[in-house]
């Protein structure tokens, strides 16, 4: 059970817009920590995606696109392109005794 | 720019230690601004923090392993380290090691190491 939940799976078709939840409680997001976003191509380590809740590092698309309100968070990602199949993970820091930097359960996107 | 790689036995006999190393190439683990931390991902699972470490050698620990794990740091040889007591199958998994920024609040894990395979059996 992940201190923050992802749903397991979504999917959508080429140029669609998607979008991934991240819901978390008042000892993070909801404690005003940041949210971050990493994208797991099949056989490869996490990426960093989003971090700060809406920031994109060098070299990341502008497809991808975060937000933060109240105890949840959302990664959106526009234009979708077959190259976008991949897990997602939100992360987040928790001030509370299940854990310090934490992991959402990971949300498997498929592009049909 | 910084790269992390992570070293160690490919195999680990239940009830032994797991050990492992990051070795940073192209940064600093002398660095104060930033940990150096360890992740696991079990095969077909999502991602666990294990633990973090500082350069001064301060340390924190997921709560669930912090009875099993030691994270430490050797700043001459730009390397930090894993080891994980008393392992189970249930402790299989790809361990990562990565970077983030010093604070509660001041970025995500970037870099990753690419991960290595650890299985636990007899």
């Amino acid at each position: 059970q992940s201190v923050l939940t992802q749903p397991p799976s979504v999917s959508g078709a080429p140029g669609q817009r998607v979008t991934i939840s991240c819901t978390g409680s008042s000892s993070n997001i909801g404690a005003s920590y940041d949210v971050h976003w990493y994208q797991q191509l099949p056989g490869t380590a996490p990426k960093l995606l989003i971090y700060g809740n809406t920031n994109r590092p060098s070299g990341v698309p502008d497809r991808f696109s975060g937000s933060k309100s109240g105890t949840s968070a959302s990664l959106a990602i526009t234009g979708l392109q077959a190259e976008d199949e991949a897990d997602y993970y939100c992360q987040s820091y928790d001030s509370s005794l299940s854990g310090l930097w934490v992991f959402g359960g990971g949300t498997k996107l498929t592009v049909l | 720019q910084v790269q992390l790689q992570e070293s160690g036995p490919g195999l680990v006999k239940p009830s032994e230690p797991l050990s492992l190393t990051c070795t940073v190439s192209g940064g600093s683990t002398s660095s104060g601004s930033h940990y150096w931390a360890w992740m696991r991902q079990p095969p077909g699972k999502g991602l666990e923090w294990i633990g973090s470490i500082y350069y001064d050698g301060s340390t924190s620990y997921n709560p669930s392993l912090e009875s099993r794990v030691t994270i430490s740091v050797d700043t001459s040889k730009n390397q930090f380290s894993l080891k994980l007591r008393s392992v189970t199958a249930a402790e299989t998994a790809v361990y990562y090691c990565a970077r983030h920024p010093y604070g509660k609040n001041s970025g995500g894990f970037d870099p990753w190491g690419q991960g290595t395979r650890v299985t636990v059996s007899s």
